[in-house]
């Protein structure tokens, strides 16, 4: 399975402050997404970060909100903008290996408080 | 589109029993059944999965049984260790170019 880390591991923001989330995989993957895990709660999807493309955003997430790169196959940054405390969560980083693999693998995620 | 449920939402059993989570899904067009762990502090850890061609999968304490007629699948722990306290996520997909979707998770305790 690939290496995933992502960077900040957990930070404190100012609400009306943004933040950039790195994630870096060890091997070149074709698919890479981002979730989103409240406290205490399950995994939503936010958008799969496509390479030389747009993100495709989930239903209730936007790209002025999350705006998503992915220069290449083993990068990808998240942004949280204009943050609120209800951003306040866990920010995962999520990849699989091509476009036929079944498995999915998760970084150790970022957990991000907005006061 | 896909609805996973999942039960129990706590469970705790004491060290050596055998614990069973199950879940249960909406689309039967759903082809892969993964199941996550997530410690304290981590991120999701893939421990098992089963496809739909596949009724019944094992790795060592852990096995994953799914019936397709009923639309559901479980996740079966048994000799379970205190290291097996953890959250348990399962998940559904269509295949390879679909989304996962998550169930709601069990918080797994196991007391000595």
């Amino acid at each position: 399975s690939a290496v995933i880390s992502q960077k900040p591991s957990r930070d404190i923001c100012q609400r009306g402050t943004s933040l950039t989330i790195q994630c870096q995989v060890d091997s070149q993957v074709t698919m890479m997404f981002w979730y989103r895990q409240q406290p205490g709660q399950s995994l939503t999807l936010i958008a799969t970060a496509n390479q030389g493309s747009e993100a495709t955003y989930e239903s209730g997430f936007v790209i002025d909100k999350f705006p998503i790169s992915r220069p290449n196959l083993t990068f990808s940054t998240l942004t949280v903008s204009n943050m609120s405390p209800e951003d306040s969560s866990i920010y995962l980083c999520s990849v699989r290996g091509t476009s036929r693999s079944y498995e999915q693998y998760f970084g150790p995620g970022t957990r991000l408080t907005v006061t | 589109g896909e609805n996973v449920e999942q039960h129990p939402s706590t469970l705790s059993v004491q060290e050596g029993d055998s614990a069973v989570i199950k879940c249960t899904y909406s689309d039967s067009a759903s082809n892969y059944f993964p199941w996550y762990k997530q410690e304290l502090g981590k991120g999701p850890q893939l421990i098992i999965d089963i496809r739909s061609n596949v009724g019944e999968k094992k790795d060592q304490r852990i096995a994953v049984t799914l019936n397709k007629t009923a639309k559901h699948f479980s996740l079966h722990i048994t000799e379970t260790q205190p290291e097996d306290s953890a959250v348990y996520f399962c998940a559904a997909s269509r295949g390879t170019a679909s989304k996962l979707t998550f169930g709601t998770g069990t918080r797994l305790q196991v007391t000595l």
